[in-house]
């Protein structure tokens, strides 16, 4: 299966700064990156996904951007708040298997 | 439209039982994965099924089985319980590539 590597495993930030979160994969097949939020408790979410057809996508706050040829995909959170305190996981393709998550703390 | 379902919600055993989780996909949805998450740690991928076969399957032990009936719905198996089998099981289905997971079944071994 897809090998997911991800960085950092915790990622610390002040309020309104920006978090980016990488993920490396190894199968150049892949044409499919999303991201994944697990707040405190509850099940993950689907936050944003890209295909491999384009080398960026932002929704409001979140964006995340594609280099294929470096085989890495980064989740960029902008104006961060308090709410996007979680556990943030990238997945690749196929079997989805996750990357081994971010704990992202933002301090008010 | 009604999300992914899992049942039970908790479920306590002994060391050396067997368990059975069931998940149910969103209407439409052809394939379930299911992941073991322990506490405070990262999801680990334990079975695929699509269209009633098992796809893939992670690096965990022959008493981890499952099975996908012709609803799409699925079942997990895990036999002879370990304590270190206690964790969150989630299963997520999806239509194409878009996973979207169930609320969990919290899985205790004593």
């Amino acid at each position: 299966g897809e090998n997911v590597e991800q960085h950092p495993s915790t990622l610390s930030v002040q309020e309104g700064d920006s978090a980016v979160i990488k993920c490396t994969y190894s199968d150049s097949a892949s044409n499919y990156f999303p991201w994944y939020k697990q707040e405190l408790g509850k099940r993950p979410q689907l936050i944003i996904d890209i295909r491999s057809n384009v080398g960026e996508k932002k929704d409001q706050r979140i964006a995340v951007t594609l280099n294929k040829t470096a085989k890495h995909f980064s989740l960029h959170i902008t104006e961060t708040q308090p709410e996007d305190s979680a556990v943030y996981f990238c997945a690749g393709p196929w079997d989805m298997r996750f990357g081994a998550g971010t704990r992202l703390t933002v301090k008010p | 439209e009604a999300g992914v379902t899992q049942s039970p919600t908790h479920l306590i055993k002994t060391r050396g039982q067997q368990v059975t989780l069931r998940c149910s996909p969103i209407s439409g949805h052809t394939s379930v994965y299911w992941y073991q998450q322990a506490l405070g740690l990262g999801l680990q991928f334990l079975l695929w099924y699509d269209e009633g076969e098992e796809r893939n399957r992670g690096n965990f032990p022959p008493r981890f089985s499952g099975r996908q009936f012709p609803n799409y719905s699925s079942e997990l198996n895990v036999n002879a319980l370990e304590l270190e089998d206690s964790a969150l099981y989630l299963c997520a289905s999806s239509g194409e590539v878009e996973q979207y997971f169930g609320p969990g079944t919290r899985l205790t071994v004593t």
